[in-house]
């Protein structure tokens, strides 16, 4: 299977400060790029995506840049608020998905 | 959103004895999927289940084990066999409506086994 690591594993940010978190993979025809935010007890949902043609997306507060020549993506999120902690989730793939280690957010009032 | 139903939501288990996971998804998913999460970890993908013939495993994961069906397009089952305190875990059933697409995750079934 595709291999997908993810950095860093946890970070801590103040309220209203930027959050980034890194991902990358093996394997070059993946081509769907989603990221998932989990909250505790919760399944993972859905947060935002990128296809392999696009190099950037923006959702309001996050986005996510693609570089499909160095096989790493990222999830930016700005302006962070406190109900942005959770566990985000990378994830890569064409027919299945693999995730990546996952980061542990958490934004300080 | 697809709508995935699992169940059961939670179980606790003797060892050497097995339990299965019913998935059921709405008509628009196509693909359907199994993963594990263990406490505090990634979703690890146990195997992608195909209509009507034997699922696909992905590395580490055996059919003796964790034995799958998928009997028509909505409806799959994933069996955890001879049970041991390691596979304790939530057990998370996904299902796509194509490629290019995100995957809907069910509730999850907490398993403990004791």
């Amino acid at each position: 299977g595709e291999n997908v690591e993810q950095h860093p594993s946890t970070l801590s940010v103040q309220e209203g400060d930027s959050a980034v978190i890194k991902c990358t993979y093996s394997d070059s025809a993946s081509n769907y790029f989603p990221w998932y935010k989990q909250e505790l007890g919760k399944r993972p949902q859905l947060i935002i995506d990128i296809r392999s043609n696009v190099g950037e997306k923006k959702d309001q507060r996050i986005a996510v840049t693609l570089n499909k020549t160095a096989k790493h993506f990222s999830l930016h999120i700005t302006e962070t608020q406190p109900e942005d902690s959770a566990v985000y989730f990378c994830a890569v793939g064409y027919n299945q998905f693999y995730f990546g280690t996952g980061t542990s957010l958490t934004v300080i009032p | 959103s697809a709508v995935i139903s699992q169940k059961p939501s939670r179980d606790i288990c003797q060892r050497g004895t097995s339990l299965t996971i019913q998935c059921q998804v709405d008509s628009q998913v196509t693909m359907m999927f199994w993963y594990r999460q263990q406490p505090g970890q990634s979703l690890t993908l146990i195997a992608t289940a195909n209509q009507g013939s034997e699922a696909t495993y992905e590395s580490g994961f055996v059919i003796d084990k964790f034995p799958i069906s998928r009997p028509n397009l909505t409806f799959s089952t994933l069996t955890v066999s001879n049970m041991s305190p390691e596979d304790s875990s939530i057990y998370l059933c996904s299902g796509r409506r194509g490629l290019n697409t995100e995957a809907f995750f069910g509730q999850g079934t907490r398993l403990t086994v004791v």
